[in-house]
């Protein structure tokens, strides 16, 4: 059955620190991939998308992910993050329909000290 | 732009009664939607997609009767929880897919999300 994984479910790390995120899915065809976050009180924002070309893909407030097809993986990363990027990380995948669903993994809260 | 509004923000209501909510698209057409529901420190579940002039599609699960979905126009969808139960209570988010995107057609756009707590 298709899903979507997210391998951590608490990250707590020191501003300045890298950050990487783990996402895998399970489906052998066509995939697009998102991340979205989610800052305290406020509603789902996309960090970043993948759809074709350039398996490294960069997004808005330093993001990048990067896409393993062989893997089935699409890991989020920053290299230095800030007090502010503390939020609920989302990733989530369109299996290769034309009907735009998306699955989404269980999400990966993150806490940065300052 | 893209912007998603959802009202109300949140609501409280008796065991029995109906709720609606609504989901608009503020400064584009989105002739899809779609109705989510978030429990505490769980993911979204998509629970079904909101077609303008069409039926919605559900989910496996969720029951059609009981969460009826109305997309009248471009930039409204309404979900209406009937009889609610206190079962019901969630975080009720919902997405727009913003036709007409330079970038690409396949991205949802979310509102804030309703939180209904049913006594």
């Amino acid at each position: 059955a298709q899903s979507v994984s997210q391998h951590n479910h608490h990250v707590i790390l020191s501003e300045a620190a890298s950050l990487e995120l783990g996402c895998n899915y399970s489906y052998g065809g066509t995939v697009n991939l998102f991340w979205y976050v989610q800052y305290p009180g406020q509603h789902l924002q996309l960090l970043l998308k993948y759809f074709s070309g350039d398996p490294l893909v960069k997004g808005i407030k330093g993001f990048e992910a990067e896409f393993i097809k062989s893997k089935f993986s699409f890991n989020l990363r920053k290299p230095s993050v800030q007090w502010s990027d503390t939020a609920e990380y989302f990733c989530a995948v369109n299996f290769g329909t034309n009907d735009y669903k998306l699955s989404f993994g269980a999400g990966t809260t993150v806490t940065v000290r300052a | 732009g893209a912007v998603v509004s959802q009202h109300p923000s949140r609501v409280i209501c008796k065991s029995g009664t109906s709720v609606k909510i609504e989901c608009r698209s503020l400064d584009f057409q989105a002739t899809t939607m779609f109705w989510y529901r978030q429990f505490p420190k769980q993911s979204l579940m998509l629970m079904a997609t909101s077609n303008e002039g069409s039926k919605a599609t559900y989910e496996q699960g969720v029951e059609k009767d009981k969460f009826l979905i109305n997309h009248a126009s471009l930039t409204l969808s309404t979900l209406t929880v009937t009889s609610a139960h206190p079962e019901d209570s969630s975080f009720y988010i919902c997405s727009a897919r913003w036709d007409l995107a330079v970038d690409s057609t396949d991205t949802q756009y979310f509102g804030p999300g309703t939180r209904l707590t049913v006594l």
